[in-house]
């Protein structure tokens, strides 16, 4: 079956830089949501996405900001880098006449030097 | 708001004893309740999911839970521990999708199986 596809697996940015993680929902799934899991932490919520619209958002910081587009893909954009965004980020998707299960990514493991 | 207690951070069981690990939620709504497991530098994989309907929920690998609204809990077991089992256990509590349907995190069991 398919599953929630995220790239890239890893990436390395430098403090002030900018980086992109992209999000590709199981088909026919209309809801993605991140989240960022800092190191031995739990998930935190950051936003999420219903039919292309946000409609949601959680502790996000301002340099941050997504969008999910018409083929149901989602971005999440990171600008101004800070050693405190090194954390791994996951996508997950769910389809809201589903059970309210949510599928998760892999995960992107984001390293700010 | 909701939220999520996980009670212990690290649990350690011998090979084919019981498993048990503790959750117990805060909602002012119905909520939906979910164990997910993560196993190193891997993503989450759901185990099992309460919604509505019948009150223990049984879960993929020989996990179960059961929700107890009287107690708000909502504790994972498995009879018979297998080395395989060993992985960070998430509770996490939703609520309608109208509410937003983010899944708020407990913060996590580590559990580890003994030879």
């Amino acid at each position: 079956a398919a599953g929630v596809i995220q790239s890239p697996r890893h990436l390395i940015k430098e403090k002030r830089e900018t980086a992109t993680l992209k999000c590709y929902p199981i088909p026919r799934h209309d809801t993605v949501y991140w989240y960022q899991q800092g190191p031995g932490q739990d998930p935190q919520f950051l936003i999420s996405f219903y039919e292309k619209m946000q409609s949601d958002k959680g502790s996000i910081p301002d340099r941050f900001s997504a969008q999910q587009f018409s083929d149901y893909h989602s971005e999440l954009n990171m600008s101004s880098l800070e050693l405190g965004d090194s954390a791994l980020y996951f996508c997950a998707s769910s389809w809201i006449q589903g059970s309210y299960e949510q599928y998760f990514g892999p995960g992107t493991r984001l390293t700010v030097t | 708001a909701q939220s999520v207690t996980q009670l212990g951070s690290h649990v350690s069981v011998s090979e084919g004893a019981l498993v048990l690990l503790r959750c117990n939620y805060s909602s002012s709504v119905p909520p939906y309740l979910f164990w997910y497991v993560q196993y190193p530098n891997q993503g989450l994989q759901l185990l099992l999911k309460y919604t509505t309907g019948a009150t223990l929920v049984k879960g993929i690998n020989g996990f179960e839970a059961e929700f107890k609204k009287s107690e708000t809990s909502f504790h994972l077991t498995k009879p018979s521990a297998h080395m395989s089992d060993a992985a960070e256990y998430f509770c996490a509590v939703s609520g309608l999708y109208n509410q937003g349907g983010k899944l708020i995190f407990g913060q996590g069991t580590e559990l580890s199986v003994k030879p």
